[in-house]
């Protein structure tokens, strides 16, 4: 098994661009979540899903879009990149029935200029 | 809303010494407590977790206390080692679903050989 897959790793936008970080897990895991992480400020939640066809908003939401096509795959949008978007990006996932058991992705680091 | 505290930032201790770090929550009321490993440039490995129901939880080096009444958990590490050198995030699921976290803001642990 792969576990959980992000790509790219690291990425450098200008304000305004768009892009999508790909997130892709093969443990047929239902869960899958977004977090960013700031310095300091330990992971904040941006979007979260429960299945394919299913997502909602975590604590951090504004900015970015989610969509769950499949099991496997959890791409998250930044619509129009700003500098307060600069972070590292987590993707992590887990099964229904063990939801405390999180794998998480080795990350994406993003810059915004 | 629930916030999770961790002191201090930074740690360094010499080899051999043990470890202690500290995690607060304001919210008591946790289905279960989370520490994770982080190392640099790299994704969030679980360490333990520690069910509401449990006081403490071990595994070889580590042990993590709960005290849900006053709402802290404590990581000691026993005779650390260069290895354990990373950051330390601890983490507590909202009430209804386990998969989405509320992070504290990490201890950043260096041991000097």
């Amino acid at each position: 098994n792969a576990g959980v897959t992000q790509t790219p790793k690291f990425q450098v936008l200008k304000t305004g661009q768009s892009m999508t970080l790909q997130c892709a897990q093969d443990m047929n895991h239902e869960y899958m979540s977004w977090y960013r992480q700031d310095p300091g400020m330990g992971l904040r939640l941006i979007h979260y899903s429960v299945g394919a066809g299913i997502t909602d908003q975590g604590e951090v939401p504004n900015g970015y879009n989610v969509s769950r096509s499949t099991t496997e795959d959890f791409p998250l949008r930044l619509l129009s990149a700003a500098p307060s978007q600069t972070s590292v990006y987590f993707c992590a996932s887990s099964p229904k029935d063990a939801t405390y058991e999180q794998y998480f992705g080795p990350g994406t680091r993003l810059t915004v200029t | 809303k629930q916030e999770v505290t961790q002191i201090p930032a930074a740690l360094s201790v010499p080899e051999g010494e043990n470890l202690v770090l500290n995690c607060s929550f304001t919210d008591s009321a946790i289905y279960n407590l989370q520490w994770f490993r982080q190392d640099p440039g790299k994704g969030l490995t679980s360490l333990l977790l520690i069910q509401s129901s449990q006081r403490e939880q071990t595994s070889g080096r580590l042990n993590a206390s709960l005290d849900k009444s006053s709402g802290r958990s404590t990581l000691y590490i026993a005779a650390s080692q260069p290895g354990d050198s990373a950051t330390y995030l601890c983490a507590v699921p909202l009430r209804a679903a386990g998969n989405k976290l509320t992070f504290g803001g990490g201890t950043r642990v260096l041991v000097k050989p």
